[in-house]
């Protein structure tokens, strides 16, 4: 079994601020890397599916970029707004088939 | 927005007491998954099915059971609840024949065994 690892595991930021967290997994056998958001009481939401080292990938305020060969992922959100607070969760591939989750960065926005 | 439902939501039950944790998709994927979270920690493979009357076990060592009599339900049976079943379950489905096994993620069942 993978381990992916997230870091930190919370992270308290003032409205307005850019920040961004970690997501490490094994580099051998890399397949894809997933980064989930997760709001409370809701359902998982995908963000990104990256799977080329160097793929840097944009959804508005939130980036990812990818680093297949030291095992590492880092998400950024530019000018946090209150509604970004979520869990934000990273997920290894492995193969086509299962997906191996990180414990999750807990983000909270402070207006 | 995904459309895979999960009942409960939450379930508060004593101990001894059979529960099924209903799923259920409209999108047709042949993949489908249950996940079992505990607070702050990962979460953990329990169950997955490829298509109709196809059931595996994850990674996650689970006393609870599943079955796939059709392709849109994937219901997660414990036939005696314990206080060590208190968890959040989470399913999930993919479509066959994606490349990167993107999941679409229901909202989660709590569950408290009391």
């Amino acid at each position: 079994i993978l381990n992916v690892e997230q870091s930190p595991q919370s992270l308290h930021v003032q409205e307005g601020d850019s920040t961004n967290f970690t997501c490490s997994f094994p580099s051998s056998n890399f397949y894809a890397l997933h980064w989930y958001r997760w709001e409370t009481a809701k359902s998982p939401e995908a963000l990104f599916v990256m799977t080329l080292n160097g793929d840097e990938k944009k959804k508005g305020r939130i980036s990812a970029t990818l680093n297949t060969k030291e095992g590492y992922s880092y998400l950024y959100i530019k000018g946090s707004q209150p509604e970004d607070s979520a869990t934000y969760l990273c997920a290894s591939a492995q193969g086509a088939q299962k997906l191996v989750f990180g414990q999750g960065t807990r983000l909270t926005i402070n207006p | 927005e995904a459309d895979i439902y999960q009942t409960p939501r939450y379930l508060v039950i004593g101990t001894g007491k059979k529960i099924t944790l209903e799923c259920s998709q409209t999108m047709g994927h042949d993949k489908m998954y249950w996940y079992q979270q505990d607070p702050g920690m990962e979460l953990h493979l329990i169950h997955y099915s490829y298509g109709v009357n196809s059931t595996e076990k994850g990674d996650l060592s689970s006393e609870s059971t599943v079955s796939r009599i059709r392709t849109e339900h994937f219901p997660l049976t414990l036939e005696s609840a314990r206080p060590s079943h208190t968890s959040q379950y989470l399913c999930a489905s993919s479509e066959s024949g994606t490349t990167y096994n993107e999941q679409f993620f229901g909202p989660g069942t709590r569950l408290t065994v009391l």
